[in-house]
């Protein structure tokens, strides 16, 4: 099955800088690559994804870049604010599961934003 | 539009004890699913729903049972609770690309049920 690693497990960046977050997949036919936030108390809540057929997607200070040759892909958050503060999960899924009960899970990253 | 409502949002047990979490959403989705979230180890599946009257195991079922008898309600059961099942344990829902071809298969997520079994 799917095997998705995630680093690094804990990250604090200064308020304005960048974050970045890593993750790879073992799994070839993974085509999808959702990122969640959690917030505290909270579910976890879509906030990008990119498909196989992209290398990078943005939607405005959040970007997810894929390099499927070496099945790594990334989450990168510019011009970081305190309510960036959460934990932040990737996730793979191929293109044969018909809903998500082929999505695996990285095991988060939880990131704090310092004033 | 409440999205998926978990009940309850917190709850403690004896082992042995048994318990039903419920998950409603109303946002007519065809899947629902089970996942428990630990330390460490990120959002595992327990137990999932392709639509009403049908359920499958995921990657740890062992110890749970659900039901799924309506098709906005999916149940989740502990008969025999025991301490290794102490976890927050999240409800989730999506469409299936498998009835329309195109359509976004995000999954929706509940609040989170906090289960400590002492």
């Amino acid at each position: 099955g799917e095997n998705v690693e995630q680093h690094p497990s804990t990250l604090s960046v200064q308020e304005g800088d960048s974050a970045v977050i890593k993750c790879t997949y073992s799994d070839s036919a993974s085509n999808y690559f959702p990122w969640y936030k959690q917030e505290l108390g909270k579910g976890p809540q879509l906030i990008i994804d990119i498909r196989s057929n992209v290398g990078e997607k943005k939607d405005q200070r959040i970007a997810v870049t894929l390099n499927k040759t070496a099945k790594h892909f990334s989450l990168h958050i510019t011009e970081t604010q305190p309510e960036d503060s959460a934990v932040y999960f990737c996730a793979a899924r191929p293109f044969s599961d018909f809903g998500n009960e082929k999505l695996t899970f990285g095991t988060g990253t939880r990131l704090t934003i310092i004033p | 539009n409440a999205g998926v409502t978990q009940t309850p949002k917190f709850r403690v047990l004896k082992t042995g004890q048994s318990m039903t979490l419920l998950c409603a959403q109303d946002m007519n989705h065809e899947y629902m699913y089970w996942y428990r979230q630990d330390p460490g180890m990120g959002l595992r599946l327990i137990h999932y729903s392709v639509g009403e009257g049908t359920t499958a195991k995921g990657e740890v079922p062992d110890g749970y049972n659900v039901s799924r008898l309506k098709k906005q309600n999916f149940l989740l059961g502990l008969e025999s609770a025991a301490p290794s099942q102490t976890s927050v344990y999240f409800c989730a829902s999506s469409y299936s690309i498998l009835l329309e071809q195109g359509r976004n298969t995000e999954a929706f997520f509940g609040q989170g049920t906090r289960l400590t079994v002492v």
